[in-house]
């Protein structure tokens, strides 16, 4: 299983734009790239899924560099609301592999 | 709401006794996975379904642990005579199972059983 690096920490001000990188340097050539998003005592939540280039959403971006070996989230404009842990994951996604959590990205936004 | 629910919510049992969680999946997803979460560390994978066959099992799942999902719907974790190092939150999520690698095959959690074991 590809293992994925990401800062611990990172703190932001509101209506700021927030990139958490994270590095998986072995990322197999089947695996895609998912974010999730988790608050206190909630389950993650499903925030943006890429293979290649950059995909976006409503929520946020996802760059993905030609050679895959990282990632970047962007969230634009963030809220306190955004305050979560973030993980980034990687994976085949047939699902025979189930996914495999770090300890994520603890974002506090500040007012 | 059609996405993952599980139930209970909060359990709060003592050491010894036996629960049960349940977790009923979105519609027609035919992957289901147990995870388990302590605080300030990431979900850790325990088990997951494919329709009602369990085709895999984590080291962490010790022998006081059983899931079953015996229709290929909802799922089952039981835990028998609990520790209170079983305390956690309990995650059930859902996928649609095996398709085109350009779909991707998201996985959706539900909100979690919280479990305390006093």
């Amino acid at each position: 299983l590809a293992k994925t690096t990401q800062p611990i920490s990172m703190d932001s001000y509101e209506g700021q734009e927030v990139n958490i990188t994270c590095s998986h340097n072995n990322i197999a050539t089947n695996d895609y790239i998912t974010w999730y998003q988790q608050f206190p005592s909630q389950g993650p939540r499903f925030i943006i899924q890429g293979y290649k280039t950059k995909v976006t959403n409503e929520v946020a971006s996802l760059f993905i560099p030609a050679d895959r070996k990282s990632s970047t989230l962007s969230l634009p404009r963030v809220s306190l609301s955004d305050t979560a842990v973030y993980y980034c994951l990687v994976g085949d996604n047939s699902g025979n592999t189930p996914l495999v959590f770090g300890k994520g990205t603890r974002l506090s936004v500040i007012a | 709401d059609t996405g993952v629910s599980q139930d209970p919510r909060h359990k709060i049992t003592k050491r010894g006794q036996n629960v049960t969680f349940r977790c009923d999946p979105i519609s027609e997803h035919n992957r289901l996975y147990w995870y388990r979460q302590t605080l300030g560390q990431g979900p850790e994978f325990l088990t997951y379904f494919q329709n009602e066959a369990q085709l895999e099992k984590s080291r962490l799942l010790s022998d006081r642990f059983s899931a079953e999902r015996p229709k290929g719907s909802f799922s089952t974790l039981e835990i028998q005579r609990t520790e209170q190092g079983d305390s956690a939150m309990y995650l059930c999520a859902s996928s649609l199972g095996q398709g085109p690698p350009q779909r991707g095959n998201t996985i959706y959690f539900g909100e979690g059983s919280w479990l305390t074991v006093v």
